[in-house]
């Protein structure tokens, strides 16, 4: 079945660049999102990437997508305590183009000063 | 322009007692999605609906959740009786179109006694 695996936590200092990752089963996905989490809040989409693109760059944040691999990952660049969340990877496959996202357990990202 | 409208943001309610959740969309979405996001399971879909039409309710985990959407400006999830295990934060999220780009509320956080 469809799959989204990210790893839980990841640790930064201010100022660095961050690389959340994740990997999908779902090979006939057509879109994939990255979307966060702030404490006491709902999720918010940050960005996503169609499944013909390999890169999408929006100011700090940088998608990049292996599809060979089922490989997407996130890049911020320049770290700021404020990025501090969780960081959602979801993928919609070419069969839920009804709407179902399937997301994984969401990456929770540190920023220490 | 106002977000997604959820209520109560808290409930805390004995087992055995009925729950209502409620959702006011952003106007103009036509699709609505119920999710439940706990430490164990992570965010789960119980039920989306397109043009105010269940579409998909295959996660509803049994016969005591029921979720409605009498109009396009509402949407109702009601447990009955509720159990320990449902405690959980509720969240809704409205699309302007079918595919991903969903718009969270800040979610309503059950706890069952």
């Amino acid at each position: 079945g469809e799959d989204v695996e990210q790893s839980l936590f990841l640790s930064v200092r201010e100022g660095d660049s961050s690389v959340i990752n994740c990997t999908y089963t779902d090979s006939s996905s057509t879109y994939l999102y990255w979307y966060k989490q702030e404490p006491g809040a709902g999720l918010q989409l940050l960005t996503y990437i169609f499944s013909n693109m390999d890169m999408k760059q929006d100011q700090r944040l940088t998608v990049l997508l292996n599809k060979k691999d089922k490989h997407l990952s996130l890049r911020i660049a320049d770290t700021q305590t404020g990025d501090s969340a969780i960081y959602f990877c979801a993928e919609l496959g070419v069969y839920n183009q009804g709407g179902k996202l399937i997301f994984g357990q969401g990456t929770e990202l540190s920023v220490k000063p | 322009d106002a977000g997604v409208i959820q209520s109560p943001r808290h409930e805390v309610t004995e087992m055995g007692q009925e729950v209502t959740l409620r959702c006011k969309p952003i106007s103009g979405h036509n699709s609505l999605f119920w999710y439940r996001q706990t430490m164990m399971r992570g965010l789960e879909l119980l039920i989306y609906f397109n043009n105010n039409v269940p579409i998909d309710d295959s996660g509803m985990p049994e016969d005591r959740f029921s979720a409605k959407m009498p109009n396009a400006s509402f949407s109702t999830l009601k447990i009955q009786p509720s159990e320990p295990r449902d405690s959980a934060v509720y969240f809704c999220a409205s699309s302007p179109r079918v595919a991903g780009e969903l718009f969270f509320g800040e979610g309503s956080r059950l706890t069952v006694l």
